[in-house]
């Protein structure tokens, strides 16, 4: 299994602020998603983090807002941008291993708790 | 369009009083389901995959099966560190292997 970092845990900002938020991985991994958890509901996919190239966004979800950068196989950032109260949730990051037999797991970070004022 | 139906909302058991959470799920072709274990604060823990009809898998208390249109998740005497919430989830094998998520079942169980 993979072991997921992220940073900030929490955080309470301003509306119209942004924020960064880092996921670091113990070893490398070819798929890293992010997702959004907001109060009482399921986990929402925004973007796949492509190593090396843009991140591909689900319906719903820009860059503008939710600009993603993934440097390289351990580690990738999530921003949030120009940021209102409608964006307080949790934010998990996530790794797929994905095996040559069709086998796959998905492993997750231990989220970031947003809050906007 | 793919989608994941979990029930019940909340359960709430005796120690030692099995039961089953069901999770009931439309998919363009099935690549896995997918059971998770979430505790409040914290991110999802993997529990199982389960790729074909007639599959099963266990774990301590908890077993998982599934069918063509659903799967479930048995527990068996339950304590109350299982008190969670469970999550399940389906990857289609078309497309972009999107991961859909149900709402999850929040499960307490009384000492």
């Amino acid at each position: 299994s993979a072991v997921i970092s992220q940073k900030p845990s929490r955080d309470i900002c301003q509306r119209g602020t942004s924020l960064t938020i880092q996921c670091q991985v113990d070893s490398q991994v070819t798929m890293m998603f992010w997702y959004r958890q907001q109060p009482g509901q399921s986990l929402t996919l925004i973007a796949t983090a492509n190593q090396g190239s843009e991140a591909t966004y689900e319906s719903g979800f820009v860059i503008d807002k939710f600009p993603i950068s993934r440097p390289n196989l351990t580690f990738s950032t999530l921003t949030v941008s120009n940021m209102s109260p409608e964006d307080s949730s949790i934010y998990l990051c996530s790794v797929e291993n994905r095996y040559g037999n069709g086998y796959n797991e998905q492993f997750f970070g231990p989220g970031t708790r947003l809050t906007v004022l | 369009e793919d989608q994941v139906t979990q029930s019940p909302e909340a359960l709430r058991l005796q120690e030692g009083e099995s039961s089953s959470l069901n999770c009931s799920y439309t998919v363009s072709g099935l690549r896995g389901l997918f059971w998770y274990r979430q505790d409040p604060g914290k991110g999802p823990e993997f529990l199982f995959t389960l790729y074909s009809a007639g599959e099963e898998k266990e774990k301590e208390r908890l077993k998982a099966t599934l069918t063509k249109k659903e799967s479930f998740l048995h527990i068996t005497a339950p304590k109350p560190e299982d008190s969670a919430t469970y999550l399940c989830a389906v990857q289609a094998s078309s497309g972009t292997y999107k991961y859909i998520f149900g709402t999850g079942t929040r499960l307490k169980v009384l000492a």
